[in-house]
């Protein structure tokens, strides 16, 4: 088992630029969750998907960020255009959707750094 | 609003020293409460989950105590390890039940050093 595999790890990008956040989740898993984690605002569920369909994108701060899942093992996130105070490490997270009981696995982010 | 809150911030133990962290929660209508542990650079990695209906769980040396009533859980750890030291998030998962976690509110973290 590979665990949520996120790319890219570390992406460094100028304001304005688009920026695409890649996740794969754990096979088996069918619902699929975007975290944002700063120091200020801790963990913040951005988007979650359940059966490749988005349910609840409240989250989502801005029309700048748009998320997709074409299909059960790929999600992305994208942020057009990109600002400063997008910076933020994003965490894809999967597991067994309707079992509450169900742990949540995390991939090991994307460090994201808006200049 | 449920609103998480884990105090201290940091903490700094010296090995083999028994610990426990705290959480509080606003809302006490949960489903579950998760802890979860975050290594640098990493993402979390779920360590204990306590349903609702029960009181604590343990696993090793950690154990994780709720007490919904009061809206506290605390995670305590027995004969602290140097390869403890990371920090720990406390979740509360609220309702209505659709799916799994979508309705988990974190904490902020402990940042737990154990000094060799």
């Amino acid at each position: 088992d590979a665990g949520v595999i996120q790319s890219p790890r570390h992406e460094v990008t100028e304001m304005g630029q688009e920026v695409t956040l890649r996740c794969k989740p754990i096979s088996g898993h069918n619902s699929l969750f975007w975290y944002r984690q700063t120091m200020m605002r801790g963990l913040e569920l951005l988007i979650y998907f359940n059966n490749n369909v988005p349910i609840d994108d409240s989250g989502m701060p801005e029309d700048r960020f748009s998320a997709k899942m074409p299909n059960a093992s790929f999600s992305t996130l994208k942020i057009q255009p990109s600002e400063p105070r997008d910076s933020a490490v994003y965490f894809c997270a999967s597991t067994q959707g309707q079992d509450y009981n169900s742990p949540l696995h995390f991939g090991n982010g994307t460090r994201l750094t808006v200049t | 609003k449920q609103e998480v809150t884990q105090i201290p911030a940091a903490l700094s133990v010296p090995e083999g020293e028994n610990l426990v962290l705290n959480c509080s929660f606003t809302d006490s209508a949960i489903y579950n409460l998760q802890w979860f542990r975050q290594d640098p650079g990493k993402g979390l990695t779920s360590l204990l989950l306590i349903q609702s209906s029960q009181r604590e769980q343990t696993s090793g040396r950690l154990n994780a105590s709720l007490d919904k009533s009061s809206g506290r859980s605390t995670l305590y750890i027995a004969a602290s390890q140097p390869g403890d030291s990371a920090t720990y998030l406390c979740a509360a998962r609220d309702g209505p039940h659709l799916f799994g976690n979508e309705k988990l509110t974190f904490g902020t973290g402990t940042r737990l050093t154990i000094i060799p």
